[in-house]
């Protein structure tokens, strides 16, 4: 298996553009979790998915923060308009069928986004 | 409001010696505990766990230590080596079900040959 999928690796914009940051989970997998990685907070959970289906959205910090997951491979982190706050690593990660959410998870590389 | 707390952003150990990452936590609803290792450019990798009713788990040169009436785990890494130089972080879960895994900030562990 190619494990989760994240891209772009990196992502530079300019404040005030739209992001999208795309992730495709590990086959099989019906959990779904986007995380923001700053050296403030360390890890912190920004909203997940099970079964395609948001689940808990109380980490994504503003409206400006959206995500959607149309199907069971796919899934999008959008920011509009960014900031440059919101500089930092998002990592998308999936946890696998018959397993509970708090099972160990598995992370893609992560996005690097960089808003100037 | 950190439920999960790695108060030592960094570590340095000579290569051969004993690496001890600590862990404290303030949800006493917690019940299984994680390390995930993290090297630059690469999502975090699940390195060992422990459950609640445990108070000790081994894998080779790494083992978890639990104290559950301090709330507090540790990482030991005997011996430490080069490669172990990563981010280490903590994680843990509540017992009420599928909720999903509180991280701390991460240890930055540097082995020096």
């Amino acid at each position: 298996d190619a494990g989760v999928i994240q891209s772009p690796r990196h992502e530079v914009t300019e404040m005030g553009q739209e992001v999208t940051l795309r992730c495709k989970p590990i086959s099989g997998h019906d959990y779904l979790f986007w995380y923001r990685q700053t050296m403030m907070r360390g890890l912190e959970l920004l909203i997940y998915f099970n079964n395609n289906v948001p689940i808990d959205d109380s980490g994504m910090p503003e409206d400006r923060f959206s995500a959607k997951m149309p199907n069971a491979s796919f899934s999008t982190l959008k920011i509009q308009p960014s900031e440059p706050r919101d500089s930092a690593v998002y990592f998308c990660a999936s946890s696998g069928i018959y397993r509970g959410a708090n099972e160990k998870l598995f992370f893609g590389s992560g996005t690097q986004l960089s808003v100037l | 409001d950190q439920q999960v707390k790695q108060n030592s952003p960094s570590l340095s150990v000579q290569e051969g010696r004993i690496s001890i990452l600590n862990c404290d936590y303030t949800n006493s609803m917690f019940d299984y505990f994680l390390w995930y290792k993290k090297y630059p450019a690469e999502g975090p990798t699940f390195l060992i766990s422990i459950s609640s009713i445990k108070d000790k788990n081994e894998d080779g040169r790494f083992t978890v230590f639990l104290n559950k009436s301090a709330k507090h785990l540790s990482l030991h890494i005997v011996p430490s080596q080069p490669g172990d130089s990563a981010v280490y972080f903590c994680a843990a879960r509540k017992n009420s079900g599928n909720t999903p895994l509180v991280f701390g900030k991460g240890t930055r562990l540097s082995v020096i040959a």
